[in-house]
């Protein structure tokens, strides 16, 4: 079966402290990835996506995320947070070159002064 | 830059009634889909549109839903008979083609089935 998962539904972490933000799938066809941003009463933002290519992809905002085949992962960073990264983060797949997007359950940034 | 625009931002309704979500996706865009989230919930898809028809839909888009592009401008959602579990932000996206290419969403509209 096809699925996205999130691990840490919240991850509460300090202002400019690192942060990685799980994202694990399961798939037996090929999957393009991707990560959307939520802020608060906003729509979904494209962060950033992998296709194909170098697995390392850097995104906007300073976000970056790796993607892992063996470990079917696609977790996301960010070397140094800031108050304004506080918003929900969203993993999708998009399975075998797919019509739709599968999405992760979400995990909720809360950055702290 | 453009972008995906849905209308209204927040809609309440009565349980029973009949309720139209509306997108105007971006212009050159081929492909066309519904999400929704619950509150507190994953976002989930509910339905996409190609070429004039629905090319996929999820067990959720049962037939109290619709999808229309009346205009060649405008994708609306329709539910005919709202039910309180209806109650969810419902994300209208839009894809210019299906190879590689990224979904833009909309900012939502949140409905309040009462």
């Amino acid at each position: 079966a096809q699925s996205v998962t999130q691990l840490d539904s919240q991850v509460p972490v300090f202002e400019e402290a690192p942060v990685e933000l799980r994202c694990n799938y399961s798939s037996s066809v090929s999957v393009y990835l991707f990560w959307y941003v939520q802020y608060p009463n906003q729509g979904l933002q494209l962060l950033l996506k992998y296709l194909s290519g170098s697995t390392l992809v850097k995104g906007i905002n300073g976000f970056e995320a790796e993607f892992n085949k063996s470990q079917t992962s696609f977790h996301l960073r960010k070397p140094s947070v800031h108050i304004s990264d506080t918003a929900e983060y969203f993993c999708a797949v998009s399975f075998n070159a797919g019509n739709m997007l599968t999405f992760g359950g979400g995990t909720r940034l809360m950055v702290k002064p | 830059e453009p972008e995906v625009t849905q209308t209204p931002s927040h809609q309440v309704t009565q349980m029973g009634q009949e309720v139209i979500l509306r997108c105007v996706p971006i212009s050159n865009h081929l492909y066309f889909y519904w999400y929704r989230q619950i509150l507190g919930q994953k976002v989930e898809f509910l339905v996409s549109f190609y070429n004039n028809e629905i090319s996929e839909k999820s067990e959720i888009f049962d037939d109290q839903f619709s999808v229309e592009r009346p205009d060649g401008s405008n994708f609306t959602l329709k539910i005919r008979s709202t039910k309180l579990e209806d109650s969810a932000m419902y994300f209208c996206a839009s894809r210019a083609g299906e190879w590689n290419t990224e979904a833009f969403f909309g900012q939502g509209t949140r409905l309040t089935v009462v």
